[in-house]
């Protein structure tokens, strides 16, 4: 069955430290984003890409960094810049089509913690 | 002011009731979304609507375009009903940068 599948589920890492969370999706979506969730906020989009080997930044990027090396993988690095890293990071992903999104997929998400 | 904007924020009902939860937004949208999230996270695409009305199983979704108001309508509500409902919004033009979320309507179906 076709899905997104990101990894892992939790993640625990100290201050200081670098961490990449994983997300492949096999629909053969176009789009690709990640979005971080806090308590009482809307999702927040962080990256977004439409194509491979390009992405742009999105509402809250900053701290974070991305590749899109495949079309199947978008994984994202929460470097030791961010400030507050605790949280649930989801990731989606959309077909494009004379400039409509459709089929919006999304991941099951990976929750981070810093100790 | 946010963009997406639902309502309730918080809803607890009985088993079987009738259950409606409200967004609006204030941009161009090309489609809004009904999105449901579990409380382990993982968020499921129920509606995608750009006019009119959708419906699958008990579940009904309508959007009024003029007035950038779209409603989620449960019937029979049951307990494995009890989740997270977010609006969200694909802006005019297409949203490259893809959807605009509402906070979310917190729904607890009681036995």
């Amino acid at each position: 069955d076709g899905g997104i599948t990101q990894s892992p589920k939790y993640l625990f890492r100290k201050e200081g430290q670098n961490v990449t969370l994983s997300c492949e999706q096999n629909l053969n979506h176009d789009a690709m984003y990640w979005y971080r969730q806090d308590p009482g906020q809307g999702l927040r989009l962080i990256y977004y890409s439409q194509i491979v080997n390009d992405f742009q930044k999105g509402d809250i990027a900053e701290g974070y960094s991305v590749s899109r090396e495949k079309k199947e993988s978008f994984p994202l690095t929460v470097t030791s810049a961010q400030k507050n890293p605790t949280a649930f990071y989801l990731c989606a992903s959309s077909l494009k089509r004379r400039n409509i999104l459709y089929g919006y997929t999304f991941g099951s998400g990976t929750r981070l913690t810093v100790v | 002011k946010n963009e997406v904007e639902q309502s309730p924020q918080n809803l607890t009902a009985q088993e079987g009731e009738f259950i409606t939860i409200n967004c609006s937004y204030s941009v161009g949208i090309s489609a809004l979304h009904w999105l449901q999230q579990h409380p382990g996270g993982g968020i499921v695409s129920l509606f995608m609507l750009s006019s009119g009305k959708k419906k699958h199983g008990r579940l009904i979704a309508t959007i009024n375009i003029q007035e950038k108001h779209s409603s989620l309508h449960i019937t029979a509500s049951h307990p494995r009903d009890s989740a997270v409902y977010i609006c969200a919004v694909a802006r005019q033009g297409g949203g490259a940068d893809g959807l605009t979320f509402g906070k979310g309507t917190h729904l607890i179906i009681q036995p």
